[in-house]
């Protein structure tokens, strides 16, 4: 049974600063990983969308890598700013093509 | 383009009470839909999910129920609330057979029960 972690649960860094988010994953037979964004309160946005055969995707500051054989993604946050504060939550599709989903991490960036 | 809306936005039911959540979608059709509830600090447990109209799966055994009685028209039901039904309840909807896009979400619905 697929299941997802997210590490860590919780990240406070200062403005400006790059930082990068981790999703593992158990089982590397995946169709696609995405990467969410929520603010408090709120629906979830699509950030990035990775398919199994691509290593990466890049949005503006954001770039999404994907590595199957060892189970593991990362979203590297450039330059990050007060806005992009939320949570950041990965996804993976199990055989039934329903996600599954990690607890997510919270980023404060403190201006 | 496509947009999904949820409502109510904030809901505060007594236990014991009935529930109805709305979800409705447009500029889309035949879309897959979804209800998820996510609790505090967790990730998002995915409730049911339907393929088309009057099809709906359920994922984990519990108090609630769904329905989708319009293509673009899903609904999330309780005729008895518990505690435990508190959360935030987020509908999604994806294309028809698409198994490698994304999912979009609405708003939310946050529902207390006291």
């Amino acid at each position: 049974k697929q299941e997802v972690t997210q590490i860590p649960a919780a990240l406070s860094v200062p403005e400006g600063e790059n930082l990068v988010l981790n999703c593992s994953f158990t089982d590397s037979a995946i169709y696609n990983l995405q990467w969410f964004r929520q603010d408090p309160g709120k629906g979830l946005t699509s950030l990035l969308l990775i398919q199994s055969s691509q290593r990466e995707q890049t949005s503006g500051r954001l770039n999404a890598s994907l590595d199957k054989s060892s189970g593991r993604s990362t979203l590297y946050i450039a330059a990050s700013q007060p806005g992009d504060s939320a949570t950041y939550l990965c996804a993976v599709p199990d055989s039934n093509y329903q996600l599954i989903w990690g607890a997510g991490t919270k980023l404060i960036i403190k201006p | 383009s496509q947009t999904i809306h949820q409502w109510p936005a904030t809901l505060v039911q007594p236990v014991g009470s009935p529930l109805s959540l709305e979800c409705t979608v447009e500029g889309t059709s035949n879309p897959n839909l979804y209800w998820y509830r996510q609790a505090a600090g967790r990730g998002l447990q995915l409730l049911f999910y339907s393929v088309g109209i009057g099809q709906i799966s359920s994922e984990v055994p519990q108090n609630l129920s769904a329905s989708r009685p319009q293509d673009r028209q899903f609904i999330l039901s309780s005729k008895k609330l518990l505690l435990s039904d508190s959360g935030f309840y987020l509908c999604a909807w994806s294309p028809l057979g698409v198994s490698t896009d994304t999912q979009y979400f609405g708003p939310g619905t946050r529902l207390t029960v006291l």
